[in-house]
């Protein structure tokens, strides 16, 4: 069965260090959802990609974090410099078209920013 | 704006027992709701779904119904297992399809 897969899965870092995630989606989705979830708390999206546009972005700190989809496959959000209330579980998901209907979400990336 | 409101956790129940998890929502137009589950360490798999008003979304023993006039999409299963603890989230989709609300988490322990 095809799933979305995420790397890291943890990650430890220093405040004001750099750091990366990759998403790689079910092949053929066309949407890509880059969501923050934060320990009791839902997610809550950062981004949202059509191929390789940005739909929505409007809740992405833009100040240190940024996301890309280059090619319109594979994903990677990157934060610089880690703060610590970055700390969070960050999701990756892919759904075949526009519509929110049917995400499927990869296991995440654990952050925890010291 | 859009929202969804789940009953706080945690929940414990013993094995076969009844499980409800309200979920009531406020949303402009026709939206979709759903409910996923996270099992520790795992991302979020979709568990049912429903697109209109009077839907009933029914997975694994779990069923909910879309009720507009009381706009509600409480979770229910009749017997559950330990196998069901995990974190139930209720979402919903808002009419265009194009933004996804999350509650913020139901964590279900089943005790044998």
């Amino acid at each position: 069965e095809a799933e979305v897969a995420q790397s890291p899965r943890y990650k430890i870092t220093e405040k004001s260090q750099a750091v990366a995630f990759w998403c790689d989606p079910i092949s053929g989705h066309a949407t890509l959802y880059w969501y923050r979830q934060i320990l009791g708390q839902g997610p809550e999206l950062l981004v949202q990609f059509q191929d390789e546009s940005v739909v929505d972005d409007s809740q992405l700190p833009k100040d240190r974090f940024s996301a890309e989809r280059l090619k319109g496959v594979d994903s990677t959000l990157k934060i610089q410099p880690a703060e610590l209330g970055d700390s969070a579980m960050y999701l990756c998901a892919s759904s075949f078209g526009e519509s929110a209907y049917e995400q499927y979400f990869g296991p995440g990336t654990r952050l925890t920013v010291t | 704006g859009n929202s969804v409101t789940q009953m706080e956790g945690p929940v414990t129940l013993s094995e076969e027992a009844f499980l409800t998890i309200n979920c009531t929502y406020t949303a402009t137009g026709y939206p979709s709701l759903f409910w996923y589950v996270q099992y520790p360490g795992e991302g979020l798999q979709l568990l049912l779904k429903a697109t209109k008003a009077d839907d009933k979304g029914s997975n694994k023993g779990f069923e909910a119904t879309y009720r507009k006039e009381t706009t509600s999409f409480h979770l229910e299963k009749g017997s559950v297992q330990v196998s069901d603890s995990a974190v139930y989230f209720c979402a919903l989709s808002d009419q265009t399809g194009n933004q996804f609300y999350f509650g913020t988490g139901t964590s279900l322990t089943v005790i044998p």
